[in-house]
């Protein structure tokens, strides 16, 4: 079945200092989403990729999906506290199926 | 503007009862989603619904039932509470295909 594997589950940064996380699929995916989820918060949506080899860039954060469309990364530039929380992926196979696939989640503590 | 509301936010129950988890939203959003998020495990989809009077299993369905006669309203039912059903229960809704989703604040359930 469709799995979706992020790494790593966890980074600790100091404030200033550039963080990535990487998304991979074990099957094709027509999309890929990114969300984030502050503590004691719910996923709120980033950014949604279609394309293969897609870059897009919101300030100093930059979303690519792969030229396969299996992998995706998002780099935060310069992290600051606002960025802490847990970056998810999501992705919604080539199927036809209307459901999102998760990853695990990626833990970003950023040290002041 | 309420958006997407969930009901009750916190609840605590015992094991073998039934318990129902409510989610509202005010968008008239076609597809609407439960999730569950267990440390390590991300976010893992139970049930989805692609509009009224239309349901389909995730990748956790057992134990779970869902029902969606209106669109505005998606409940999630645990027939006989296990300690194993003890988690953060997310609802989400989807205007359309290929869009984003909208996270409800969530329920916190134990399950003693």
């Amino acid at each position: 079945g469709q799995q979706v594997m992020q790494i790593p589950q966890y980074q600790h940064v100091q404030e200033g200092e550039d963080f990535t996380t990487y998304c991979n699929s074990s099957t094709t995916l027509s999309n890929i989403q990114w969300y984030k989820q502050r503590p004691g918060g719910h996923p709120v949506f980033l950014i949604q990729l279609v394309k293969s080899g897609e870059v897009k860039k919101q300030k100093r954060l930059t979303f690519q999906f792969g030229e396969a469309k299996k992998n995706s990364s998002l780099h935060i530039t310069a992290t600051q506290t606002t960025d802490v929380g847990t970056y998810f992926c999501a992705g919604l196979e080539q199927t036809g199926a209307n459901n999102l696939f998760f990853g695990t989640g990626t833990r970003l503590t950023v040290i002041p | 503007d309420a958006g997407i509301t969930q009901s009750p936010r916190y609840k605590i129950t015992e094991t073998g009862r039934q318990v129902t988890l409510m989610c509202h939203q005010t968008w008239s959003h076609s597809y609407m989603f439960w999730y569950r998020q267990d440390l390590g495990h991300g976010l893992r989809l139970i049930y989805y619904s692609a509009a009224a009077d239309i349901t389909d299993k995730g990748e956790v369905p057992d134990g779970y039932v869902v029902s969606r006669s209106k669109t505005e309203n998606f409940p999630l039912t645990l027939e006989s509470a296990t300690r194993s059903q003890t988690s953060v229960y997310f609802c989400a809704s989807m205007p359309g295909y290929y869009n984003e989703q909208f996270f409800g604040p969530g329920t916190r359930l134990t399950v003693l």
